[in-house]
This record gives C-alpha cells, structure tokens and sequence, in this order.
C-alpha cells in the first residue's frame, strides 16, 4: 500500500468509447503525474501537476485528457483510442516536483478493443 | 540527463546478497543516482538515492564510486520477494523520472 491509489485496476474499452481512469492519494503531496507502460518498454513520462496546475504535457495526443481538480485527485479522460493505447498507466505522485521520492499506484491495465 | 547502463538479468541466491550494479560515467556534479524496482504488474517502488556519500536504508544500500561514475545497488539478505525489475536512474531535471529497461533480478530458492 503507498497511499496513491487508481480505479479501476483493469479496463477494456472499444475504439468509440469514452472512459476516464481515476488517481487518489492523502499522501499530502503537490505534484502528481502519469506514466504509460507498454509492453517491453520503458515507463513513459506523459503529464506532471503541480498544485493542480498542469506542467507538463509529454507530446501526448489529445484523445488523452488528463484533469486534476484538487491535489489529491487526478484523472485521465479517454476517447477514441487505438488499440496501440493499450497499456498499464500507472500514477504518481510526489511531496512536490523537485523531491526525488515518487510513490506509485498499482496501475490501470487498459486493452482497447 | 545521464545515460544509465545495467545489465538485462541477474540470479540470487535466497538469503545472500544481490549486487545490482550501474554504470553512469557522464555523470555531471549535481545529478543524482535514484533506485526503483517494479514487481511484476505493479507500480514502480522508490528504494533510495544518493549524490556522492553511501546511503542505507531499511530496504537497502547504495554504493557509488569516489568518481561517481557508477553504483551498486546492494540488497543485504534477498529474498523471493525482492525479485523484480531494478531501475538506476540517473536525474537532473525535476520530475521527469527517466525509467530505461533495468536490470531484472531472480532470487531463486
């Protein structure tokens, strides 16, 4: 248990639906983030908050949306994916982007269909 | 950012010690050396960092060179548990925690 937790754990979704993956930690910490993982690749850095302000966009495609409506709670909104969005896209979150420390949640495994 | 080199696998032995080592020799004065591992199908696990000095923690010890040129991740006493994927990241910008293939490490029975 690190105190950042994600729902739902698994999702299969079809190419026109929307959905949206949630992240929550009472943690206490200003910067959160996500991370995509695909297979046999690197974890990839996609969007950074930082008292809810968004900081970084990693050149993710729009069909992404991330929302952070308080530190504790972030979200990624999904619509029309593509099957190679398939992923485990995990959250983080840290005491604020300059501390090293990130705790992780255990992942939303995502298959689009 | 430095470049990390690890190797792909290694084995351990249950109960001995397991020396996960990374080689960082573009390293620049004011990058640290950070240590994650994921288990399978989890979220990555912070396990320590350091700047120049040895670190210890109650999950394990970092060692890095006088030259800072490489570090050894040690895990006193391994057990089945601590099988995963170990992550040597070397960072100077804030938050992009650059996460390369790691080091894949079996303790075995």
């Amino acid at each position: 248990e690190t105190g950042v937790t994600q729902t739902p754990r698994h999702l299969v979704m079809g190419m026109t639906n929307k959905k949206s993956l949630k992240c929550e930690q009472h943690l206490g910490h200003n910067a959160m983030y996500w991370y995509k993982q695909s297979a046999k690749k690197p974890l990839e850095l996609m969007f950074v908050y930082n008292f809810k302000e968004q900081t970084e966009n990693n050149s993710v495609p729009s069909r992404f949306s991330p929302e952070c409506p308080n530190s504790s709670h972030l979200f990624l909104h999904l619509h029309t994916l593509q099957p190679e969005d398939s992923a485990l896209y995990l959250c983080a979150s840290s005491q604020d982007i300059g501390r090293p420390e990130a705790f992780f949640g255990q992942g939303t495994r995502l298959t689009v269909v | 950012d430095a470049k990390t080199t690890q190797p792909p696998s290694m084995d351990c032995a249950e109960g001995r010690a397991a020396n996960l080592p990374c080689n960082h020799s573009t390293i620049s004065g004011n990058e640290y050396v950070y240590w994650y591992r994921q288990i399978h199908s989890q979220g990555p696990q912070y396990i320590i960092h350091g700047l120049k000095n040895n670190e210890t923690n109650e999950m394990a010890s970092l060692i890095i060179t006088e030259d800072r040129k490489s570090s050894t991740l040690i895990l006193p006493h391994a057990t089945l548990r601590d099988t995963a994927v170990y992550y040597c990241i070397v960072r100077v910008t804030r938050y992009d925690m650059r996460f390369g293939a790691g080091t894949r490490l079996t303790v075995k029975p």
